[in-house]
């Protein structure tokens, strides 16, 4: 079975600041995609940055980076110079070739003025 | 322009009730799902739809049934509403449930907040 673990249920920043939000998948295939999604107040679901499995460059997207280590199954996403605007709860999502996403419990971000 | 759109976004029903729920996408997407989101926040997939063929039907009560007349349309539709069916419902597409390419990525609608009195 696919399963996609968030350890953090609630984490908190400095505006300003830079963040860590881990994410920890479990799976025997060895080509997929791993994704970060964002859902704020609004409660729109916004994909933040992408991975795929077959890449060791990580990922970058502007202030949002992931750490993404193959051998560990480790998906981590770094906020950097938090906003305001970026307080959310972050999904991490686990897919498979087709279509079919595993997410994770969430990670609720708070950040603090 | 709305790429994936649901209604309605609230929802508040009595205990017994039958509902619908409808979504539409306009990004010529093969594939459609609905998602549950519980009050934990947690994302549980409940059906998915390519080409108006259903393709993943988990463990759901039999009262709620999707209905998919076009691809662009996938709505869901809720028997004999509970307590328990008190959460936000979400649909999603992607582009095609073959496709290999994580471009594949699910676009979300705003969410229909059901809440069941």
């Amino acid at each position: 079975a696919q399963t996609v673990t968030q350890s953090q249920p609630e984490m908190s920043v400095q505006e300003a600041e830079t963040v860590t939000l881990s994410c920890t998948y479990d799976t025997s295939e060895s080509d997929y995609y791993l994704f970060w999604y964002k859902q704020p107040p609004s409660r729109q679901m916004i994909l933040v940055i992408r991975q795929e499995a077959y890449k060791q460059q990580n990922a970058t997207e502007n202030r949002f980076s992931v750490n993404f280590q193959k051998a560990a199954k480790s998906f981590s996403l770094k906020i950097s110079d938090s906003q305001l605007g970026d307080a959310a709860m972050y999904f991490c999502a686990y897919k498979l070739r087709g279509n079919q996403f595993y997410f994770g419990t969430g990670t609720s971000l708070t950040v603090i003025p | 322009d709305t790429a994936v759109s649901q209604t309605p976004k609230y929802l508040v029903t009595q205990m017994g009730n039958d509902k619908s729920i409808k979504c539409e996408q306009n990004l010529g997407h093969d594939t459609m799902y609905w998602y549950k989101q519980d009050s934990k926040k947690f994302l549980k997939i409940m059906f998915s739809y390519n080409n108006k063929e259903l393709i993943i039907n988990e463990t759901v009560p039999n009262r709620f049934s999707p209905k998919s007349p076009d691809k662009a349309h996938l709505n869901l539709h809720i028997n004999s509403l509970e307590l328990g069916d008190s959460a936000v419902y979400f649909c999603a597409s992607s582009q095609d449930w073959a496709s290999e390419s994580s471009y594949n990525e699910q676009f979300f609608g705003p969410g229909t907040r059901l809440t069941v009195l």
